[in-house]
């Protein structure tokens, strides 16, 4: 059973750092675009960001580029979220989908809690 | 960036009612569409891709039409598991963007 677990997430103050991780089991980690969704309190769901299967694309959305990095080691199966500058509007749940050409994204993981937060 | 537009932002319906949810793009994006059912405390599942394929377990109850700007998620005979929070995303981009979200709820 394809399989995505979040990690990194916690409380941080504004202008900080933080690393989120996301294991991929289950399928085959290197032949798929990776995506990062969040979900702030009360709204819906944005789109980070993505990167390909060989790293070779990657994009962000406008309120976290220049701020938000997305990079991924494939012989770990991981895929990892480095943000830095963090302004409280980025507090949310972080989820790492699995994306499918035709499908979309087609698995979801559990997602990780990022608080920033004076 | 392709923007998409979902409506309404709240449905209030009864069992065995038809619910119908529209997500507008602000560009072309053919077929490529998903809508996506999302519950508290749980990730969004996939329901639709493709603007109208039924993902493997999804009731066919559900249905999706559209193509091009417009595109519509129909709920036919809604069942006490369908009060959730749904979401239309393009995949048609560089980039993604999902809609604002639609949640129905019991009337």
């Amino acid at each position: 059973e394809d399989q995505l677990v979040e990690s990194g997430g916690g409380w941080v103050q504004p202008g900080g750092s933080l690393r989120l991780s996301c294991a991929a089991s289950g399928f085959t980690f290197s032949a798929y675009t990776m995506n990062w969704v969040r979900r702030a309190p009360g709204k819906g769901l944005e789109w980070v960001g993505k990167i390909s299967s060989s790293s070779s694309s990657i994009k962000y959305a406008d309120s976290v580029k220049g701020r938000f990095t997305i990079s991924r080691e494939n012989d770990k199966d991981s895929l990892f979220l480095q943000m830095k500058s963090l302004r409280d509007d980025d507090t949310g749940l972080y989820y790492c989908t699995k994306e499918d050409y035709y499908h979309g994204m087609e698995v979801w993981g559990q997602g990780t809690a990022v608080t920033v937060s004076s | 960036d392709i923007q998409m537009t979902q409506s309404p932002s709240i449905v209030s319906a009864s069992v065995g009612d038809r619910v119908s949810i529209t997500c507008r793009a602000s560009q072309s994006i053919s077929s490529w569409l998903a809508w996506y059912q999302e519950k508290p405390g749980k990730a969004p599942k996939l329901l639709i891709h493709k603007a109208s394929n039924l993902e493997d377990g999804v009731p066919s109850r559900f249905s999706g039409s559209g193509s091009g700007t417009e595109f519509t998620l129909t709920i036919n005979s809604l069942q006490p598991d369908d009060f959730a929070t749904y979401h239309c995303q393009q995949y048609s981009s560089e980039t993604r963007t999902f809609g604002q979200g639609t949640k129905v709820e019991v009337k």
